[in-house]
This record gives C-alpha cells, sequence and structure tokens, in this order.
C-alpha cells in the first residue's frame, strides 16, 4: 500500500529565505507526481506536476523534482514572500487518476 | 477557461440525513475524483470517474456513491449521515484520465449536528 510522507511537516521563515520542501513515497511504480498549496479553508492549488519520465520540472520560483527509484521528491523555492505561506501538498498519481496525498508541509513566510 | 466548481460551498446537516454534492469539471475534462479532507485524516480517495462510469473507489462505507452524467458533471450522495462526515469535500478534474494534471474545486464543507 501506496504511503506518502512529507518532511517537515511546519516551517517557519523570514522572507527571502529558499526552502526545500520533501516528499517521500513507498512505491514506486507511480504515474506522476503532483505539488499543490492549499490556503487555509479553500481547495487545492496546482503549482507542478512532473511526470514519471521527467526529473524535474519548474515554474517560475518553483523548482521540482522528482526521484523515482528512491521515492522522492523536493520542492524548492526560491526567495520566499509572505504571500507564499499555505500547506504545501505532495501527491502521487497510480493507476487512472488517483491521488494519494501526503501529510503536507505548512509553511509560513514572515516580513 | 472557467474552473471546477462545486456547490454547494456550505452545507449543514443532522445526523441521520442524507446529502448531494455537486462538481461540475472544466469544459472538455472527462474524468471526475472526489476526495474528503479531515483534520485526522488528511485528504483521502473516494472515487473516480470516467465517461459515466467509476473507474475506481477508496475504503469508504457504502453510504458514499457517486455518478457521472453524460456532460461529465458528477454528483456524490451521503447518507445516513455521521457525524464524523463532517468534511471538506473537494472534487478535481482532469482531460483524458491518463494521470495527467488535476484541477480541484474550492471544496463543499459540510457540518453534521
Amino acid at each position: 500500500k501506496q504511503e506518502v510522507t512529507q518532511i517537515p511537516a511546519a516551517l517557519s521563515v523570514p522572507e527571502g529565505e529558499n526552502l526545500v520542501l520533501n516528499c517521500s513515497f513507498t512505491d514506486s511504480a507511480i504515474y506522476n507526481l503532483q505539488w499543490f498549496r492549499q490556503d487555509p479553508g479553500k481547495g487545492l492549488t496546482s503549482l507542478l506536476l512532473i511526470q514519471s519520465s521527467q526529473r524535474e520540472q519548474t515554474s517560475g520560483r518553483l523548482n521540482a523534482s522528482l526521484d523515482k527509484s528512491s521515492g522522492r521528491s523536493t520542492l524548492y523555492i526560491a526567495a520566499s514572500q509572505p504571500g507564499d505561506s499555505a500547506t504545501y501538498l505532495c501527491a502521487v498519481i497510480e493507476n487512472t487518476d488517483k491521488l494519494i496525498f501526503g501529510t503536507g508541509t505548512r509553511l509560513q513566510v514572515f516580513p | 477557461k472557467a474552473g471546477v466548481t462545486q456547490t454547494p460551498r456550505y452545507l449543514i446537516k443532522t445526523r441521520g440525513q442524507q446529502v448531494t454534492l455537486s462538481c461540475s469539471p472544466i469544459s472538455g475534462h472527462r474524468s471526475v475524483s472526489w476526495y474528503q479532507q479531515t483534520p485526522g485524516q488528511g485528504l483521502q480517495f473516494l472515487f473516480e470517474y470516467f465517461s459515466e462510469t467509476q473507474r475506481n473507489k477508496g475504503n469508504f462505507p457504502g453510504r458514499f456513491s457517486g455518478r457521472q452524467f453524460s456532460n461529465s458533471r458528477s454528483e456524490m450522495n451521503v447518507s445516513t449521515l455521521e457525524l464524523g462526515d463532517s468534511a471538506l469535500y473537494l472534487c478535481a478534474s482532469s482531460s483524458d484520465g491518463t494521470g495527467g494534471e488535476q484541477f480541484f474545486g474550492p471544496g463543499t464543507r459540510l457540518t453534521v449536528l
């Protein structure tokens, strides 16, 4: 049974710092991996999708990497801003469209 | 393009009642999935529909059911509500149901009293 873990569970940093959020999964037989952010009480916003054949994906200040063999993905946030404060979730996509989510990293960036 | 929409946004019910939630996917998307989010269990997969067929089902009791219509809109139904069903119910859509990028709606907040 696939299990997805995110470390750290919470992070509080001053703005301007570069951040690394970690996601690990137990079964490497995944289709793809997707990173989301969730603001309190809101739905999920898609950040990046990494296909299983890719090693990394970039969007603006965000860069996500994927190492299927070791069951790990990393989300790198450059030059963090207070607006980045949210919960970040990674999810592995198994057969068809089923997402299995990690427990999330709650990020607070203070001015 | 309009995003995924969910109605209603908030719902208050009492134990024993039933509830129906609705999800309209992004135009052209054929796959719709449902998730339950609670503080204790996090995000859990309920079921997935593609072209009106349920392709995947999570580990939830039979009180939870769903369907998808020919226009890809989907509904989920929860019968005989329990206090533990209080949660944020999220719907996601993707274009072709082959593991591509998924887009979520704002969710329906269900409170069971």
